[in-house]
């Protein structure tokens, strides 16, 4: 079945590193989605990418979606405290007219920042 | 706020019980997703609904149901509750049942069962 998974499961980093979570899809997604989740919170919609190749930016985080449409990232420039969450990718596929809409999560990267 | 309520915020039963979880979506979403999660095991699809109408089952248990009402709401049922779901249940909306939309998550209902 359709998996999507989501690398690493944990990151510590100091605040002002650089921060990247990879996620692979083990068919060609038709479009993927990221989440962020605060810690006691709920998983929050960043961004969407549909295109191959796509790459977006929102301040510090950038966005890449894959050639093949298999696999995206997400990089975080110069972490703050701010950024502490757990962060989701999610994939839905094409051609299943009755699944249309479901998203296929990762598992997630949590995200420590140390001040 | 994302505009999607579940209610309770809260639940502790105990085992073999039967709980309803219910979730109102934003006004204007005709989908609803229910999603599991706990520590281990990330956020598990279980089922979605559409204008009423079932339109995606992920790994839903057979002692789970859910449906969706007239007016958009929608209720999860969770029977024969056995200690291993524990866990936050949430619910998301989207406005339509395609794959291009965002979905918008309530804040959870924290289900134990002792």
């Amino acid at each position: 079945g359709q998996q999507v998974m989501q690398i690493p499961q944990y990151q510590h980093v100091q605040e002002g590193e650089d921060f990247t979570t990879y996620c692979n899809s083990s068919t060609t997604l038709s479009n993927i989605q990221w989440y962020k989740q605060r810690p006691g919170g709920h998983p929050v919609f960043l961004i969407q990418l549909v295109k191959s190749g796509e790459v977006k930016k929102q301040k510090r985080l950038t966005f890449q979606f894959g050639e093949a449409k298999k696999n995206s990232s997400l990089h975080i420039t110069a972490t703050q405290t701010t950024d502490v969450g757990t962060y989701f990718c999610a994939g839905s596929v094409s051609g299943r007219g009755s699944t249309l809409g479901r998203l296929y999560f990762g598992r997630g990267t949590q995200l420590t920042v140390w001040p | 706020d994302s505009g999607v309520t579940q209610t309770p915020k809260h639940l502790i039963t105990a085992t073999g019980q039967r709980v309803t979880l219910r979730c109102s979506p934003r006004s204007g979403d005709l989908s609803v997703y229910w999603y599991q999660q706990s520590l281990d095991q990330g956020l598990q699809f279980l089922i979605q609904y559409y204008n009423g109408e079932e339109r995606a089952k992920g790994n839903i248990l057979e002692r789970f149901s859910a449906q969706q009402f007239p007016d958009l709401h929608s209720e999860l049922n969770l029977s024969s509750l056995e200690l291993g779901d524990s866990a936050l249940y949430f619910c998301a909306s989207s406005v339509t049942s395609g794959r291009l939309n965002e979905q918008f998550f309530g804040p959870g209902t924290r289900l134990t069962v002792l």
